[in-house]
């Protein structure tokens, strides 16, 4: 079956220090992996798209890489602040082009402490 | 500029009532649209989308149904809410190339 797997427990981490979260999928073969930060009540907000054919993305403090032979994207969040406590979610678009769909994972939460 | 809106914002609804939630996009011209919805604690599921007016395609069977009347707008309804059917509705669309996916700011929906 088809599965995007991101852990469930919440990521603790103190500020300054970088955050690792982990997106591993099964049975899909997506054009693009894609994350997402989620606030409380509010929709997912985009952060950073990366390719299939690219290895790592950059974007200020957050990094991408996608390994398509593992099926697996880590994001790093460097030098973390309080104001980064939220979930993330992975995403991946998949379908031909024109009619493509974002499938999410279960997302992770974390919690960066003063 | 490119915005999406997405109304109301809470709604409480009994058991059996019909629904319509409305999405409407602007900036743009034959957007992808999305219709997901996060039930509590889970994560997102994507219920319904489409390439153009009149098209839908559905992902998932159930109480719920979907329409494009206009290009830009989006339309979310059933006829009779079942109690599963509470959760967060999200109304997104694809604005391409590296930019992603833009979503509204939801509707919470609370069926009683």
């Amino acid at each position: 079956s088809q599965k995007i797997e991101q852990n469930s427990e919440a990521l603790n981490i103190q500020e300054g220090k970088t955050a690792t979260l982990t997106c591993n999928y099964t049975n899909y073969s997506p054009a693009y992996l894609q994350w997402y930060r989620q606030d409380p009540g509010r929709g997912p907000v985009f952060l950073l798209l990366i390719r299939e054919n690219e290895k790592e993305k950059r974007k200020e403090r957050l990094k991408v890489t996608f390994d398509t032979t593992l099926k697996q994207s880590l994001f790093h969040i460097t030098a973390s602040q309080p104001a980064d406590s939220a979930t993330y979610l992975c995403a991946l678009d998949i379908g031909r082009t024109g009619f493509q769909k974002l499938v999410f994972g279960t997302g992770t939460r974390l919690l960066v402490s003063p | 500029s490119q915005t999406i809106h997405q109304w109301p914002a809470t709604l409480v609804q009994p058991v059996g009532s019909p629904l319509s939630l409305e999405c409407t996009v602007e900036g743009t011209s034959n957007p992808n649209l999305y219709w997901y919805r996060q039930a509590a604690g889970r994560g997102l599921q994507l219920l319904f989308y489409s390439v153009g007016i009149g098209q839908i395609s559905s992902e998932v069977p159930q109480n719920l149904s979907a329409s494009r009347p206009q290009d830009r707008q989006f339309i979310l309804s059933s006829k009779k809410l079942l109690l599963s059917d509470s959760g967060f509705y999200l109304c997104a669309w694809k604005i391409g190339g590296s930019y992603g996916y833009t979503f509204g700011s939801g509707t919470r929906l609370t069926v009683v």
